[in-house]
């Protein structure tokens, strides 16, 4: 069965700590996956694309990667201004439609 | 570029009332999605649009909920009855269509309390 898993459930940082988030799915025939931002009362905001294993996307702190398997979101020194719930979305099932993982929250401690 | 627009932002009602929810989606997307979203889990689609033909509506509970995208452009969704178990953010996006799946934009959503 096709499935999209997100870890941690929670990750709570200190100011300038860096660490990454890991999104994985059984997908077979990946038509690329997608990494959200979505802040407490707001819809998903969209960050990245990935196509392909091997590819890279920046933005600011924020660093997503994309193998055969899954894909990390690195974030470089974090700030507390990036708190948020993240989440993975991948391409299961018809056309145009997407299966989104369950989010990791991540608080960044000043 | 102006964005996805939904209303109301908060509605609270009584099991067993209707409530509709109103979405307008980027000017130009052909396909729009409704989803779900329970507090903490990640959204959960619930029908798909492209252009004003249902493509996806497999997870949709047709007993009570409907919805409907007129025109090609707006698109609304209703509960009819309501039941508690339908607390949660409803959650208009929109996308690009073509070859390859394109990235969705969301409304703010509209979060719904059922008591």
């Amino acid at each position: 069965e096709d499935q999209v898993t997100q870890s941690p459930e929670a990750l709570r940082l200190q100011e300038g700590e860096s660490s990454s988030l890991n999104c994985s799915y059984t997908v077979s025939g990946l038509r690329g996956l997608f990494w959200y931002r979505q802040d407490p009362g707001k819809g998903p905001e969209f960050l990245f694309t990935l196509y392909s294993a091997g590819e890279e996307k920046e933005k600011e702190r924020l660093k997503a990667t994309l193998t055969k398997k899954e894909s990390f979101l690195h974030i470089t020194a974090p700030k507390p201004e990036d708190s948020a719930t993240y989440l993975c979305a991948v391409p299961i099932g018809g056309y145009q439609k997407v299966t989104f993982g369950t989010g990791t929250k991540l608080q960044v401690i000043p | 570029e102006a964005g996805v627009a939904q209303s109301p932002r908060y509605k609270i009602i009584e099991k067993r009332q209707s409530v509709a929810f109103w979405c307008n989606p980027i000017s130009g997307h052909a396909t729009l999605y409704w989803y779900q979203q329970i507090l903490g889990q990640g959204p959960k689609l619930l029908i798909q649009f492209q252009n004003n033909g249902v493509v996806d509506d497999s997870q949709l509970p047709k007993d009570r909920f409907s919805a409907e995208r007129l025109k090609g452009v707006d698109s609304t969704l209703k509960i009819q009855p309501a039941k508690l178990e339908d607390s949660a953010v409803y959650l208009c996006a929109s996308s690009r269509t073509g070859r390859v799946t394109y990235e969705q934009y969301f409304g703010p959503g509209t979060r719904l309390t059922v008591t």
